[in-house]
């Protein structure tokens, strides 16, 4: 069964530093998405990209966060210069189609841990 | 805006017991809500979803929820838990965008 894929499981960085988190959605889904969780708190949608532009974002994700998809396959999400509290699990999610089909598929997410 | 409340971030039942998790939630419009089950160190995997039509939605698992609009409400079930149920529950809801909007979660312990 196909699934979304991430990479790397758990990333170690130090504040100020650039990160590049890294995912391979389901290869026929066209709609992709970001979501972090803080430890202990809710999983928060960050991002949803659609046809190389970001269709909708949250106040989460401001100048410090963007989105892209560099080739056919991987979707990224970077983080300029990292603070202590980016600190989370990031998940990342892809659907066929938008909202309406409902469902969207999620990673197994990397552990950002930012010291 | 949108919300989802979980009661309870553990519950704890026997083996062989009800499972029952308890979700309310807050949209403005008909809502689409979602139970999803996380396993250690795996990612978010989809029980079921309410989208129109049938109140009552069976989910994998043997799982099942029903969509109350007057207690505005979505709780999960199983008439009996099984080991492999211990994991962490999310319920969503989704109004009709881009976003999924999640609750804190709970956490089920399943006592032999």
């Amino acid at each position: 069964e196909p699934e979304v894929t991430q990479t790397p499981s758990h990333q170690v960085t130090q504040m100020g530093q650039e990160v590049i988190l890294r995912c391979v959605p389901i290869s026929n889904h066209l709609y992709f998405y970001w979501y972090r969780q803080i430890l202990g708190q809710k999983v928060e949608f960050l991002v949803s990209f659609y046809n190389n532009e970001i269709s909708e974002k949250s106040e989460i994700f401001d100048d410090q966060f963007s989105v892209e998809r560099p080739d056919g396959s991987n979707f990224t999400l970077k983080i300029r210069s990292t603070k202590l509290e980016d600190s989370a699990m990031y998940f990342c999610a892809s659907s066929k189609q938008g909202w309406s089909s409902y469902e969207q598929y999620f990673g197994p997410g990397t552990r950002l841990t930012v010291t | 805006a949108q919300s989802v409340t979980q009661l309870g971030s553990h519950v704890s039942v026997s083996e062989g017991a009800l499972v029952l998790l308890r979700c309310n939630y807050s949209s403005s419009v008909p809502p689409y809500l979602f139970w999803y089950v996380q396993y250690p160190n795996q990612g978010l995997q989809l029980l079921l979803k309410y989208t129109t039509g049938a109140t009552l939605v069976k989910g994998i698992n043997g799982f099942e929820a029903e969509f109350k609009k007057s207690e505005t409400s979505f709780h999960l079930t199983k008439p009996s838990a099984h080991m492999s149920d211990a994991a962490e529950y999310f319920c969503a809801v989704n109004d009709r965008d881009d976003k999924i909007i999640f609750g804190k979660g709970t956490r089920l312990h399943i006592l032999p």
